[in-house]
């Protein structure tokens, strides 16, 4: 079965770090680019990063230079590291696989990231 | 950015009705256009790629059209598992942008 599981999410205090995880499997890992998307409480989806094949990397703006993406292809997994976080990053957030048309066809069940004092 | 305008935001609809909801692109995204649908607590489940295109296994009461900057999701006959939330989406660049989202519920 292909599936994808996040993992890391917790309470942490503005200003702290946090470690997301995503593990694949049931599908070839290494051929596919990876996204990270997430979703506020009661809003609506927002994507946040993603990882090419080769290791090109893309954040939206309001996350550079505090989120770094990464993979580990013999793992079958992709990471979120998380730095200087801030209340608006309160969100579940969702690992996605990139579809052979570029959509998003498989996603995680998310994992929840809340950033409070 | 490209900016994704879904209307409505809210739809309210009866089942077997035939519903429409629009995307509009701030600039042509082509036909780089996707639709996910939300359920509570549930990840977003892709529906249709490349504004066209139905995603494997998912019934044929949903379809897509347009390009360029216009773009439509029909459900031809609303049936009761229909009832959430959907979102456009264009990845013709980075960053990918979502819509605002469009919640169908029971009239």
């Amino acid at each position: 079965e292909v599936q994808l599981v996040e993992s890391g999410g917790g309470l942490v205090q503005p200003g702290g770090s946090l470690r997301l995880s995503c593990s694949a499997s049931g599908f070839s890992f290494s051929t596919f680019d990876m996204h990270w998307v997430r979703q506020a409480p009661g809003k609506g989806l927002e994507w946040v990063s993603a990882i090419g094949t080769t290791g090109d990397t893309y954040y939206r703006d309001s996350v550079k230079g505090r989120f770094t993406i990464s993979r580990e292809d013999a793992k079958n997994s992709f990471y979120l590291q998380m730095n200087s976080l801030r209340a608006e990053d309160t969100a579940v957030y969702y690992c996605a696989r990139n579809g052979v048309w570029d959509s998003f066809d498989i996603w995680g069940q998310g994992t929840m990231v809340t950033v409070s004092s | 950015d490209i900016q994704m305008t879904q209307s409505p935001s809210t739809l309210s609809a009866s089942v077997g009705d035939r519903v429409t909801i629009s995307c509009r692109a701030s600039q042509s995204i082509t036909t780089w256009l996707a639709w996910y649908q939300q359920k509570p607590g549930k990840a977003p489940k892709l529906l249709i790629y490349k504004a066209s295109r139905l995603e494997s296994g998912v019934p044929s009461r949903f379809s897509g059209s347009g390009s360029g900057t216009e773009f439509t999701l029909t459900i031809s006959s609303l049936q009761p598992d229909d009832f959430a939330t959907y979102y456009c989406q264009q990845y013709n660049s980075y960053p990918c942008t979502f819509g605002q989202g469009t919640k169908l519920d029971i009239k």
